[in-house]
């Protein structure tokens, strides 16, 4: 009965692919977002959706778009996939208020 | 440019005394302020947050100060429990701006018997 749910939880890939992580939340909240924890475990907000509505787009290259098919899902694709694209990527939500509920997180291993 | 600064990464506390762990700021825009708490392989998961327009909140054995003035925060826990041990984040953002957080870079806490 997860709230928030993100697959894969691992993903090991070589360079140059092209890869998709999914999220999905049960909570009913409005409002989704894509943060990135580094290799120096900054976690910092990619990108946000309102009721599928995109109002944050934080300095993200192209090669990354995320797409919110309903408010309860928010999927982000990567093209073209680099070394330094290796990360923890953590899908979270919200309602209203400033208190976000994550995700287990997906490491991504780029090679 | 790091508007939110945990400077310890980490912290040993033995069981049963007071775990302080800090929180400095730069963006004196913040008006909100949240803990997270992190375990291995997990999602950070909320803890307790306090807005600017007080000093202090408390909930249960954890509390959180706030110092506009300082612009320092700081997570109390009394008393620290072996299962308090996790990485802890500190995170601020503006009212009205969709809950865009800025988080620190966490605390490693361990509590030891």
């Amino acid at each position: 009965d997860t709230a928030v749910s993100q697959t894969p939880k691992y993903l090991v890939t070589q360079m140059g692919n092209d890869k998709s992580i999914k999220c999905e939340q049960n909570l009913g909240h409005d409002t989704m977002y894509w943060y990135k924890q580094d290799s120096k475990k900054f976690l910092k907000i990619m990108f946000s959706y309102n009721n599928k509505e995109l109002i944050i787009n934080e300095t993200v290259p192209n090669r990354f778009s995320p797409k919110s098919p309903d408010k309860a899902h928010l999927n982000l694709h990567i093209n073209s996939l680099e070394l330094g694209d290796s990360a923890v990527y953590f899908c979270a939500s919200s309602h209203g208020a400033p208190m976000l509920f994550f995700g287990e997180g997906s490491r991504l291993t780029v090679l | 440019d790091q508007q939110v600064k945990q400077n310890s990464p980490s912290l040993s506390v033995q069981e049963g005394r007071i775990s302080i762990l800090n929180c400095d700021y730069t963006n004196s825009m913040f008006d909100y302020f949240l803990w997270y708490k992190k375990y291995p392989a997990e999602g950070p998961t909320f803890l307790i947050s306090i807005s600017s327009i007080k000093d202090k909140n408390e909930d249960g054995r954890f509390t959180v100060f706030l110092n506009k003035s300082a612009k320092h925060l700081s997570l109390h826990i009394v008393p620290s429990q072996p299962g308090d041990s996790a990485v802890y984040f500190c995170a601020a953002g503006r009212t009205g701006t969709a809950s865009k957080l800025t988080f620190g870079t966490g605390t490693r806490l361990q509590v030891t018997l």
